[in-house]
């Protein structure tokens, strides 16, 4: 079984506070790495999918960056906004059978 | 609009009798899947499908059953249903593969009694 590991499990910022959360995977056959946001309520949605050891990913004021050799990506979150507030999700596709394993998310709350 | 559409959204139900959740995409995605979440655990996948005609087994696909008959629909089918798929379920399409990026619906939060 492949371990994903997301920290922290949740945390509340004041708005404006830039921040960044990890998802650790053990680093063998790794094939890709998603990234989700999912607002209470509603559906997951895609932020990034990433494939490339180094990679660096970024969308307005959210990025990420991916270490495969040592199993870990870092999502970063610059100028937090109470519109941040949402769980985000990694899933990493790797391991011998090429499926997504889901982690638990890490759980943001933005004050404004 | 590109979507993936569920329906129901909400239904509660009784042991032992046959539903359906249904799903569809317009995006002419290949790849779709159904996923069950739980308290305390990630998304758990149940069925997935490459295809038309094509399906395969998720990590937890024990009580469903699946179909693909249409590029576009990927039905949930519940043939007994028991207490313990009391769940939240979402279908997702992508374009091709767990590689590509995942489109869910919107869920459907399912009470079996």
């Amino acid at each position: 079984i492949l371990n994903v590991e997301q920290s922290p499990q949740s945390l509340h910022v004041q708005e404006g506070d830039s921040t960044n959360f990890t998802c650790s995977f053990p680093s063998s056959n790794f094939y890709a790495l998603h990234w989700y946001r999912w607002e209470t309520a509603k559906s997951p949605e895609a932020l990034f999918v990433m494939t490339l050891n180094g990679d660096e990913k970024k969308k307005g004021r959210i990025s990420a960056t991916l270490n495969t050799k040592e199993g870990y990506s870092y999502l970063y979150i610059k100028g937090s906004q109470p519109e941040d507030s949402a769980t985000y999700l990694c899933a990493p596709n790797a391991g011998n059978n090429r499926k997504l394993i889901w982690g638990l998310g890490t759980s943001l709350g933005v004050n404004p | 609009e590109a979507q993936v559409t569920q329906n129901p959204r909400y239904l509660i139900t009784v042991t032992g009798k046959k539903l359906t959740v249904t799903c569809s995409q317009n995006m002419n995605h290949e790849y779709m899947s159904w996923y069950r979440q739980d308290p305390g655990l990630g998304l758990r996948q149940i069925y997935y499908s490459m295809n038309v005609e094509v399906t395969d087994k998720g990590d937890v696909p024990e009580g469903y059953k699946v179909s693909r008959k249409e590029k576009r629909n990927f039905p949930l089918i519940l043939e007994s249903p028991s207490p313990n798929q009391t769940s939240l379920y979402f279908c997702a399409s992508s374009p091709s593969g767990e590689n590509t990026e995942a489109f869910f619906g919107q869920g459907t939060r399912l009470t079996v009694v």
